[in-house]
């Protein structure tokens, strides 16, 4: 079975500055790895995938992410936020060489203050 | 990444009704998938939607309740049959592409039951 557990449900920041959401996941096989952003009353947006090549993933509007087996993490990171970064972030969990079924984590909101 | 709408956008029903929502991709896709999104929550897959078989469903979802259509590669249906208020949720279509597992979400429907 797989599963993803983020670790907080809110998180607040101030413009400006550094962004940690936070994920470890659990895969008996070789995981693919995913951060979705849902802003307020949008649909589902794709930030960034992580697939078994590189660690240190980059994906959309400055965000990164780490895969960390040892660890077994895979935390989003961003240097600096931006207020139109606010929304619910979801680290989503996929099991390579099956039919593509997604397990989703909890979601982490991000504020983002000034 | 592909084109994804669904129709109604949003919607109010009586508890003892149904309410039949449509996905329409711009491109043939092999995988569509139906989430629901409760109140506050995060997704949970309802069933896989395979062209010319029977979905497959998640555990605790049944064809009875959920009764999903797939005519053809770009179009799928969702029914959530004899409503009640505990339906009221976002219902998420997406589409999936081979390799890298990564799905595409529709901008979903969100049904309250009143």
């Amino acid at each position: 079975a797989q599963s993803v557990t983020q670790l907080d449900s809110h998180v607040s920041v101030s413009e400006g500055t550094p962004v940690l959401l936070r994920c470890n996941y659990s895969s008996s096989y070789s995981p693919s790895l995913f951060w979705y952003v849902q802003h307020p009353n949008k649909g589902l947006q794709l930030l960034l995938k992580y697939t078994s090549a590189a660690t240190l993933v980059k994906g959309i509007n400055g965000f990164e992410a780490e895969f960390k087996k040892s660890e077994t993490s895979f935390h989003l990171t961003k240097p600096s936020a931006h207020m139109s970064d606010a929304a619910e972030y979801f680290c989503v969990v996929s099991v390579t060489g099956t039919a593509s079924k997604l397990t989703f984590g909890t979601g982490t909101r991000l504020q983002v203050t000034l | 990444s592909a084109v994804i709408s669904q129709k109604p956008s949003r919607d109010i029903c009586q508890r003892g009704t149904s309410l039949t929502i449509q996905c329409q991709v711009d491109s043939q896709v092999t995988m569509m998938f139906w989430y629901r999104q409760q109140p506050g929550q995060s997704l949970t897959l309802i069933a896989t939607a395979n062209q010319g078989s029977e979905a497959t469903y998640e555990s605790g979802f049944v064809i009875d309740k959920f009764p999903i259509s797939r005519p053809n590669l770009t179009f799928s249906t969702l029914t959530v049959s004899n409503m009640s208020p505990e339906d009221s949720s976002i219902y998420l279509c997406s589409v999936g592409y081979g390799g890298d597992y990564e799905q595409y979400f529709g901008p979903g429907t969100r049904l309250t039951v009143t």
